[in-house]
């Protein structure tokens, strides 16, 4: 069956530095990837989406990586802020339609 | 336009009660889908419907979840009966329908079964 996994763990860093957070999926090969935001007690809020035929992606301070071969993405917030602090969470479409699905999610906390 | 919009944002019920959770969908878009977010399972997708006909509910659990799309600008999702392990975030959310576009989720609505 799919299957998509983020960083089991929360992640905790240094306001400043990089932010690299992992989604890894088995069993299918989606056309596109999403990456969404959720802050507590809120809906996930869409930031991203990358191509399967697009290796990288940039907007601001976020840049997503999409490799079809290895079958993971890489989200990396470059001079994070406490206010980065948050779930994220990506999401795979099915080929089949317009539906996709998410991953575990991946807490993050920026010090300052 | 105020986004995609879903009632009640909280809802108690006991054991057996029925619980029917609205959406509201952004004006325009004709795709609507309806998640599921807990701790252990993360957010799942339950139905997903294309121009108000349910294209994929394999993500319903069982019979006692239904879900109603009578036109564009509204959409139901129902559990009878409810049981506690049905306590969750629902979240509604919808999207233009093309191909490769983000969706816009709801606030949710919490729903906790004794």
């Amino acid at each position: 069956s799919q299957k998509i996994e983020q960083n089991s763990e929360a992640l905790n860093i240094q306001e400043g530095k990089t932010a690299t957070l992992t989604c890894n999926y088995t069993n299918y090969s989606p056309a596109y990837l999403q990456w969404y935001r959720q802050d507590p007690g809120r809906g996930p809020v869409f930031l991203l989406l990358i191509r399967e035929n697009e290796k990288e992606k940039r907007k601001e301070r976020l840049k997503v990586t999409f490799d079809t071969t290895l079958k993971q993405s890489l989200f990396h917030i470059t001079a994070s802020q406490p206010a980065d602090s948050a779930t994220y969470l990506c999401a795979l479409d099915m080929r089949t339609g317009n539906q996709f699905y998410f991953g575990t999610g991946t807490s993050l906390t920026v010090i300052p | 336009d105020a986004g995609v919009i879903q009632s009640p944002r909280h809802e108690v019920t006991e054991m057996g009660q029925e619980v029917t959770l609205r959406c509201k969908p952004i004006s325009g878009h004709n795709s609507l889908f309806w998640y599921r977010q807990t701790m252990m399972r993360g957010l799942e997708l339950l139905i997903y419907f294309n121009n108000n006909v349910p294209i994929d509910d394999s993500g319903m659990p069982e019979d006692r979840f239904s879900a109603k799309m009578p036109n564009a600008s509204f959409s139901t999702l129902k559990i009878q009966p409810s049981e506690p392990r049905d306590s969750a975030v629902y979240f509604c959310a919808s999207s233009s329908g093309i191909m490769n576009t983000e969706a816009f989720f709801g606030q949710g609505t919490r729903l906790t079964v004794v």
